[in-house]
């Protein structure tokens, strides 16, 4: 069965202080890892797509990783902005396009 | 473009009654899914369509629950009779094959 798990499920960290998030999955073919931020009350926000172990890719203070087992989101130098929860979704292979998604990571970030 | 629409983004009513939920899609998107969230069980896919043809609604939580595509610009879920259980914050995503875009979602409460 294609399962996602993230952790930790809450995370607080001060201004500043760097840290990742883990995703670790286990499906039937990966065709896209993803990795989505939402603010309460809002729908999911898209961030990257990863496709194939070793890929990175970074927007702002956040960049994305991924091996065969797992994928981080490393965040550096966070800021009060940051806070969300971060959702890490992957799209098994056969067929179509439907995305199966992790818990989320609650991140709060203080000044 | 204005994103995925939905509506009503919040609705209460009473055990027994007829929800019906509605959402547009990003003009062009030929995949629409919808997911529910909630506390205990994070973003779950309920059912998606492929140009308007439902694909998969293994999700589907039983027979109270329906979804339509009368066409590429309009999709409904419908629940009917509604129960306490299925109070949760249901989102509609479309996608062109790659990311899923989320509207806002409706929160729903079955009192």
């Amino acid at each position: 069965e294609d399962q996602v798990t993230q952790s930790p499920e809450a995370l607080r960290l001060q201004e500043g202080e760097s840290s990742s998030l883990n995703c670790s999955y286990t499906v039937s073919g990966l065709r896209g890892l993803f990795w989505y931020r939402q603010d309460p009350g809002k729908g999911p926000e898209f961030l990257f797509t990863l496709y194939s172990a070793g890929e990175e890719k970074e927007k702002e203070r956040l960049k994305a990783t991924l091996t065969k087992k797992e994928s981080f989101l490393h965040i550096t130098a966070p800021k009060p902005e940051d806070s969300a929860t971060y959702l890490c979704a992957v799209r098994p292979s056969g067929g179509y396009n439907k995305l199966i998604f992790g818990a989320g990571t609650r991140l709060a970030v203080h000044p | 473009d204005a994103g995925v629409i939905q509506s009503p983004r919040h609705e209460v009513t009473e055990m027994g009654q007829e929800v019906t939920l509605r959402c547009k899609p990003i003009s062009g998107h030929d995949y629409l899914f919808w997911y529910r969230q909630t506390m205990m069980r994070g973003l779950e896919l309920l059912i998606y369509f492929n140009n308007n043809v439902p694909i998969d609604d293994s999700g589907m939580p039983e027979d109270r629950f329906s979804a339509k595509m009368p066409n590429a610009s309009f999709s409904t879920l419908k629940i009917q009779p509604s129960e306490p259980r299925d109070s949760a914050v249901y989102f509609c995503a479309s996608s062109g094959g790659g990311e899923l875009f989320f509207g806002e979602g409706s929160r729903l409460t079955v009192l």
